[in-house]
């Protein structure tokens, strides 16, 4: 799905280092999400943004900050990279309306190895 | 809060049979309960969901049944094929202006030919 872009797509960094993912989207949808995936623990909620005055924890925000530029844009960092942090994250939109069901549209995850 | 439960976490079965995957919810106000495929290296995809009002859904080879006063919810793929080899996620949310999906760990599902 081209209309939810995720930059970069795999990185590698050092401990200690900060980085930056950044999403965007042209759905026009409200609500953005990062997730974070590891083998056998499926998808889980690091901080979410209903819209651009809205940021929300997760489940697992330790370590993790994010900022919300626009509608369209949706940042995650990590201040101080660590090896636990080694994982594929997913970057996602919904639409959240009135017909009583929301989807979520993924970006194509960033892999992000840290040594 | 929410916490999905999914079940079970890998899952082989013969090519042509059925395959059940099953997910139970804690929040009896969760109505909306959807399902997500990713295949490998790709990103999940919304294949089908159900809202509380329903009990069944089908849409092809694939349904999705749920039971809301033993909180929990099923996905049924009939006559499994190759290209049904993939992760399987549940989710369940409260639909709300306030809510967000939680999702199960995942069923990874293999079909053997």
């Amino acid at each position: 799905d081209a209309d939810v872009t995720q930059t970069p797509r795999n990185r590698i960094t050092k401990t200690g280092k900060r980085i930056m993912l950044e999403c965007s989207q042209t759905k026009g949808h409200d609500r953005m999400y990062w997730y974070r995936q590891d083998p056998g623990l499926g998808l889980r909620l690091i901080y979410y943004s209903f819209d651009v005055k809205d940021i929300n924890k997760g489940e697992i925000s330790d370590g993790y900050s994010v900022s919300r530029q626009a509608q369209a844009k949706f940042s995650l960092s990590l201040e101080s990279a660590i090896p636990n942090q080694t994982a594929l994250y997913f970057c996602a939109t919904s639409d959240f309306g009135a017909s009583g069901q929301e989807t979520q549209y993924f970006g194509p995850g960033t892999r992000l190895l840290v040594l | 809060g929410e916490n999905v439960e999914q079940h079970p976490s890998t899952l082989s079965v013969q090519e042509g049979d059925s395959a059940v995957i099953k997910c139970t919810y804690s929040d009896s106000a969760s109505n909306y309960f959807p399902w997500y495929k990713q295949e490998l290296g790709k990103r999940p995809q919304l294949i089908i969901d159900i809202r509380s009002n329903v009990g069944e859904k089908k849409d092809q080879r694939i349904a999705v049944t749920l039971n809301k006063t033993a909180k929990h919810f099923s996905l049924h793929i009939t006559e499994t094929q190759p290209e049904d080899s993939a992760v399987y996620f549940c989710a369940a949310s409260m639909w709300s202006s306030a809510s967000k999906i939680i999702f199960g760990s995942g069923t990874r599902l293999s079909i053997r030919p």
